[in-house]
C-alpha cells in the first residue's frame, strides 16, 4: 500500500522561502505530483517529478529522491497569495493517484 | 480556469434523497475522475472512466455509481443521503488513463446534506 505523510500546518512570512516535505512509503510509483489548493477551491497543478532532483518553475521548484522516499517543495520570495494547501500525490503503478493530507501553509505580513 | 467544468456549484438536500453530480471534462480529455473531500480530510479518490468504460475503482460506497457518456461528460449519482456524505466532489479529467497523466481538477460540488 501507500502512507503519504506531511506536516500539517507551516507559517512563514512574506519574500521568505519555505519547503514543504513529502514522506511516502510506496512499492514502486511512476512520479510524484504537487497540486496548490485554496480553501474551497480546485486543486491545481504545480509540478511532476519522475526523476530524482529539482525541477524549477519560477518562484516554486520541487525535488524527488526515490531512495529515500522523499519529495519537497520549495516556494521563494512567498506571498500572501502563496497561503494554501499544498497536497502531494504520488501515482503507483497500475493504480490511481494517493493524495497525501496536505499542508496548509500560512503566509504572514 | 482549468477546462473542467462541474454543476452545480451548490447542493442542498435532505438525508435519504439522491441527487446527481455532472462533470465535463476538458476538451480531448478522455479520463475523468471523481473524488470526494471532507471537511480537514484529504482527498479521496472514487471512480475514474476512461472513454466510456470503468477504468478503476477507489474508496466509493455502494450507494454511490457513476457513469461517463458517449459526450464523455460524467455523471456522480449519490442515493440514501447520509449526514456524513456532505462534502466537496471534485471531478479532475486528463488525456490518457493511466497514473502518469496530470489531471485537471474542475471547481468543485460542495454538497450539504441536512
Amino acid at each position: 500500500g501507500q502512507n503519504i505523510d506531511q506536516p500539517t500546518e507551516m507559517t512563514a512570512t512574506e519574500g521568505a522561502i519555505v519547503q514543504i516535505n513529502c514522506t511516502y512509503q510506496t512499492s514502486g510509483f511512476n512520479g510524484l505530483f504537487w497540486y496548490q489548493q485554496h480553501a474551497g477551491e480546485a486543486p491545481t497543478f504545480l509540478s511532476y517529478n519522475v526523476l530524482d532532483g529539482l525541477e524549477e518553475k519560477g518562484r516554486f521548484s520541487s525535488f524527488l529522491s526515490r531512495s529515500k522516499g522523499y519529495s519537497y517543495l520549495l516556494l521563494k520570495e512567498l506571498q500572501m497569495k502563496d497561503s494554501a494547501s499544498y497536497l502531494c500525490a504520488v501515482a503507483p503503478y497500475g493504480q490511481n493517484f494517493v493524495f497525501g493530507p496536505g499542508t496548509r501553509l500560512s503566509v504572514l505580513p | 480556469d482549468s477546462g473542467v467544468t462541474q454543476t452545480p456549484k451548490h447542493l442542498i438536500t435532505a438525508t435519504g434523497q439522491r441527487v446527481t453530480l455532472r462533470c465535463s471534462p476538458r476538451s480531448g480529455d478522455l479520463s475523468v475522475y471523481w473524488y470526494q473531500q471532507s471537511l480537514d480530510q484529504g482527498l479521496q479518490f472514487l471512480i475514474q472512466y476512461y472513454n466510456g468504460e470503468e477504468r478503476a475503482k477507489g474508496n466509493i460506497l455502494e450507494r454511490f455509481s457513476a457513469q461517463q457518456f458517449p459526450d464523455l461528460h460524467s455523471e456522480l449519482n449519490l442515493s440514501s443521503l447520509e449526514l456524513g456524505d456532505s462534502a466537496l466532489y471534485f471531478c479532475a479529467s486528463s488525456s490518457g488513463a493511466t497514473s502518469t497523466d496530470t489531471q485537471y481538477f474542475g471547481p468543485g460540488t460542495r454538497l450539504t446534506v441536512l
